[in-house]
């Protein structure tokens, strides 16, 4: 069975940084691309990151580019997530997320871990 | 950037009756397509990827159809733990990235 465990969330004043895991068991880890998605308090969806299962490729929205990295320690089955400049719009949970790989694309989300909250505030 | 929108943004019904949700894509994301519901305080859980296929563990009663810019996620006789926020997610082509939509609201009466 899947699991996947989100830690490292946390209060954080904004302009600092924090990094997220996520500890994943119940699966070859090695052999899945991995997202992170975060929702804003009472809001919907939002995806943040995709890293392929070898970690070479990363793939960003422009709302967190050059601030978010996204990695992988497929030796520790663990996935993170590196947030710098943290601002106050950063607020919200964050989940990682398997990818289903279906027919070799990344694309659906499946299952979710679930999440861990970081809050930007001063 | 491909944009999705939902209709309606709720939905009450009764159980025993059919639900019908939109999304609409502002351009075509062929068949790339997901639905996804996710109850209060818990995370999303994948329901239907690549606009008509069923993840593993979900009940014949939720159905997905749709092309291009138009799609619907369907069940057929509401349960009373079908209630939630529903979401559409595409995936892009290239590069891969990934929108949601704004979510729809299924009361359940």
């Amino acid at each position: 069975q899947v699991h996947l465990v989100e830690s490292g969330g946390g209060v954080v004043q904004p302009g600092r940084s924090l990094r997220l895991s996520c500890a994943a068991s119940g699966f070859t880890f090695s052999s899945y691309g991995m997202h992170w998605v975060r929702q804003a308090p009472g809001k919907g969806l939002e995806w943040v990151s995709l890293i392929s299962f070898d970690g070479k490729y990363k793939y960003y929205p422009e709302s967190v580019k050059g601030r978010f990295t996204i990695s992988r320690d497929n030796s520790k089955n663990t996935l993170y997530l590196q947030m710098n400049s943290l601002r106050a719009e950063d607020t919200a949970v964050y989940y990682c997320a398997k990818d289903l790989d279906y027919l070799g694309i990344p694309g659906w989300l499946d299952p979710w871990g679930q999440g861990t909250l970081v809050t930007v505030s001063s | 950037e491909i944009v999705l929108t939902q209709s309606p943004a709720t939905l009450s019904l009764s159980p025993g009756e059919r639900a019908t949700l939109s999304c609409r894509a502002s351009q075509s994301v062929d068949t790339y397509l997901a639905w996804y519901q996710q109850k209060p305080g818990q995370a999303p859980r994948l329901l239907i990827y690549d606009t008509s296929n069923r993840a593993t563990g979900i009940p014949v009663r939720f159905s997905g159809s749709g092309s291009g810019t138009d799609f619907t996620l369907t069940i057929s006789s509401l349960e009373p733990e079908d209630f939630g926020v529903y979401y559409c997610q595409q995936r892009g082509n290239w590069p891969p990235i990934f929108t949601f939509g704004p979510g729809t609201t299924v009361d359940i009466k």
